[in-house]
């Protein structure tokens, strides 16, 4: 089974804050996904990418950049923070099925 | 937006009943369905899964079912353990779009009482 973890597991920042999310795989899968899960939403999908430097947009990007620095390393980057960005997100890998991250929780005050 | 509805909401059974969880999707290009389990504090597990081809799937005892012209598709579950208490979550994508990129359904949240 493939092996995505996520740091940092739990984020506080305040209103503007940088913050960057890290993922990592290590059963070199081509497509890396970052999602963020609110109740009443499901898991919706921010960004993905099917290799190293590579960035496609998912479905609520507004707020998200992304960036692919190796074929193992995703990263998720709020450049200025806001309450509505207060979320769990996870970070999952695919060949062919996806498997998730254990997830980071960010709150934005 | 591609659309996966998922239903119910929320859902209490037994212990050793039968739980059936539903959903439907609008696109007709979707040919993937997966089932993920999730528990509080973890991220979403792959549960079962089916092909367009096919309209039964068993894996001990979970069962997925898929409709192709009603555009359906459901989870069984029978024997239903308090270990099967999570959020249930299903979902779809269009493989020949070369990405697994799935849409997902909102989620049921299963509770199997003793």
């Amino acid at each position: 089974e493939a092996a995505v973890t996520q740091s940092p597991r739990n984020k506080v920042t305040v209103t503007g804050g940088n913050v960057t999310l890290s993922c990592r795989q290590t059963n070199s899968h081509n497509y890396m996904y970052w999602y963020r899960q609110d109740t009443g939403h499901g898991l919706r999908l921010i960004h993905y990418s099917y290799g190293a430097g590579n960035l496609q947009i998912g479905d609520v990007p507004d707020g998200y950049k992304a960036t692919r620095t190796t074929q193992e390393d995703f990263f998720l980057l709020l450049e200025l923070a806001s309450p509505s960005q207060t979320s769990l997100y996870f970070c999952a890998s695919s060949g062919y099925e996806q498997y998730f991250g254990p997830g980071t929780r960010l709150t934005v005050l | 937006q591609q659309q996966v509805r998922q239903s119910p909401q929320s859902l209490t059974v037994w212990e050793g009943g039968t739980t059936v969880l539903t959903c439907s999707y609008e696109d007709s290009t979707f040919n993937y369905f997966p089932w993920y389990q999730q528990f509080p504090g973890e991220g979403p597990a792959l549960l079962i899964s089916i092909l367009s081809v096919s309209d039964k799937k068993e894996d001990g005892r979970f069962t997925t079912f898929f409709n192709k012209r009603e555009k359906k598709l459901s989870l069984h579950i029978i024997d239903s353990q308090p270990g099967d208490s999570a959020t249930y979550f299903c979902a779809a994508s269009a493989l020949e779009e070369g990405a697994d990129r799935l849409t997902f359904g909102k989620g049921t949240q299963l509770i199997i009482q003793p």
